[in-house]
């Protein structure tokens, strides 16, 4: 079944360490996004990216790195996690050829840093 | 860059009643205007969209309504049920230039009161 899929669901982690976030879509999508959001608030872009090797930052500075090296792979990668990138990351996928935009998103891992 | 602003934040009604939620846009160069709903715990999924050829769009209870001259579009929900009680995002993108960027609204949490 095409979805959405994130990697891990929950992670703890302490300051400071090195932390990759998953993810990997079977939709047939060109676009990929990575948003931060708290439990039921505001959804932040952090990045995104049209297609393999394309990568965009978002409007908010996460002190993230993204990869586009295969079409169905977006993963996020934390250089050094800190307790202020304590939230809910959600991965979304989208057609790209313009028209009708409509996101699928990814069931989001929720980060706790120590 | 668009800028969209989504009011209210909160939102109570009693079950059976109306809801309605209302979104401004910035950039008249939008032309995609889609509505996702969060439920607690759950990924955001589109449940309405309306693009700008459209003044009006309805999908059993809930409805979306464009205003271009205004910048303006809302959301609304009749026959209210508590199934209904979730985060909703109102959102805009232009797909004119081919490679379109959603901005989302900040959101409205709409509880339903049995």
């Amino acid at each position: 079944e095409a979805d959405i899929y994130q990697t891990p669901r929950y992670l703890v982690i302490g300051t400071g360490k090195k932390i990759t976030l998953e993810c990997s879509q079977t939709m047939g999508h060109d676009k990929m996004y990575w948003y931060q959001q708290d439990p039921g608030m505001e959804l932040h872009l952090i990045h995104y990216s049209y297609g393999v090797n394309s990568t965009e930052k978002g409007d908010l500075s996460s002190e993230s790195t993204v990869s586009r090296i295969r079409t169905e792979h977006f993963p996020l990668t934390l250089e050094s996690a800190r307790p202020s990138h304590t939230s809910q990351y959600l991965c979304a996928s989208s057609r790209g050829q313009g028209g009708r935009e409509t996101q699928y998103f990814g069931p989001g891992t929720r980060l706790l840093v120590l | 860059g668009e800028n969209v602003e989504q009011h209210p934040s909160t939102l109570s009604v009693q079950e059976g009643d109306s809801a309605v939620i209302k979104c401004t846009y910035s950039d008249s160069a939008s032309n995609y205007f889609p509505w996702y709903k969060q439920e607690l715990g759950k990924r955001p999924q589109l449940i309405i969209d309306i693009r700008s050829n459209v003044g009006e769009k309805k999908d059993q209870r809930i409805a979306v309504t464009l205003n271009k001259t205004a910048k303006h579009f809302s959301l609304h929900i009749t026959e209210t049920q508590p199934e209904d009680s979730a985060v909703y995002f109102c959102a805009a993108s232009d797909d004119s230039g081919g490679y379109q960027k959603v901005t989302f609204g900040t959101g409205t949490k709409l509880q339903v009161i049995p």
